[in-house]
């Protein structure tokens, strides 16, 4: 059964950059069936997607917050990452890493874990 | 004006069908999209319901209830979410996505559908 698990710090500062792992279980992050993404939820809010990244390192961002977000793969861990910067309080959110079928849906989620920006 | 435009909310009662829209913003045509469906309840991840593009191109997600299925409304450029037969479990939100060649991954705003 695949699994994905957010890791991260749960507090950064305003200004300062958000960093995030996904670490991808039961499953190869190599496979050429997937893109791999970032989807974020502020709270009592909806679903904002981020980006995504294909094995081969390929992304593709968010035209919104492109300027801001970096996403990156590292296969020899089964895991890809996501940096924002420049962070202010609209980015708290529960971020989630997510797997999205080549033409099909996105299958699997994280759990999420929630971010908050405060000083 | 966003991409993808759903109603706040919605409320229906027990064993009554729930229709829930997905409007497509003015230059974007639904018929060329597959429309992808999921489901929230508090504390979790969404989860898959379905993919709706045409009755010849659909999918049910893995252990979705028959209850729940897809269609669109051309006219009103919109991709359909009916649920049968509610259910108290089916009170949740609900989110409508699509791929958009420019814009990524696309969801609607949600909506929060009540059973009572």
């Amino acid at each position: 059964q695949l699994q994905l698990q957010e890791s991260g710090p749960g507090l950064v500062k305003p200004s300062e950059t958000l960093s995030l792992t996904c670490t991808v279980s039961g499953g190869s992050i190599s496979s050429s069936s997937y893109y791999w993404g970032w989807i974020r939820q502020p709270p009592g809010k909806g679903l904002e997607w981020i980006g995504s990244i294909y094995y081969s390192g390929s992304t593709y961002y968010n035209p919104s917050l492109k300027s801001r977000v970096t996403i990156s793969v590292d296969t020899s861990k089964n895991q890809f990452s996501l940096k924002l910067s420049s962070v202010t309080a609209a980015d708290t959110a529960v971020y989630y890493c997510a797997r999205r079928r080549t033409g099909g849906p996105i299958d699997y989620w994280g759990q999420g874990t929630l971010v908050t920006v405060s000083s | 004006q966003a991409v993808l435009t759903q109603p706040s909310s919605l409320s229906a009662s027990p064993g009554a069908s729930a229709s829930l829209t997905c409007t497509l913003r003015s230059g974007i045509n639904v018929g060329t999209y597959r429309i992808y469906w999921y489901q929230q309840k508090p504390g979790s991840p969404p989860q898959y319901l379905l993919r709706y593009k045409s009755d010849s191109d659909k999918q049910q997600g893995s252990g979705v209830p028959s209850r729940f299925s897809g269609s669109k409304d051309a006219s009103a450029n919109a991709g359909i979410l009916l649920i049968s037969g509610l259910q108290s479990e089916d009170e949740a939100d609900y989110y409508c996505m699509i791929w958009h060649s420019s814009a990524g991954w696309v969801f609607g705003g949600g909506t929060k559908l009540t059973v009572l």
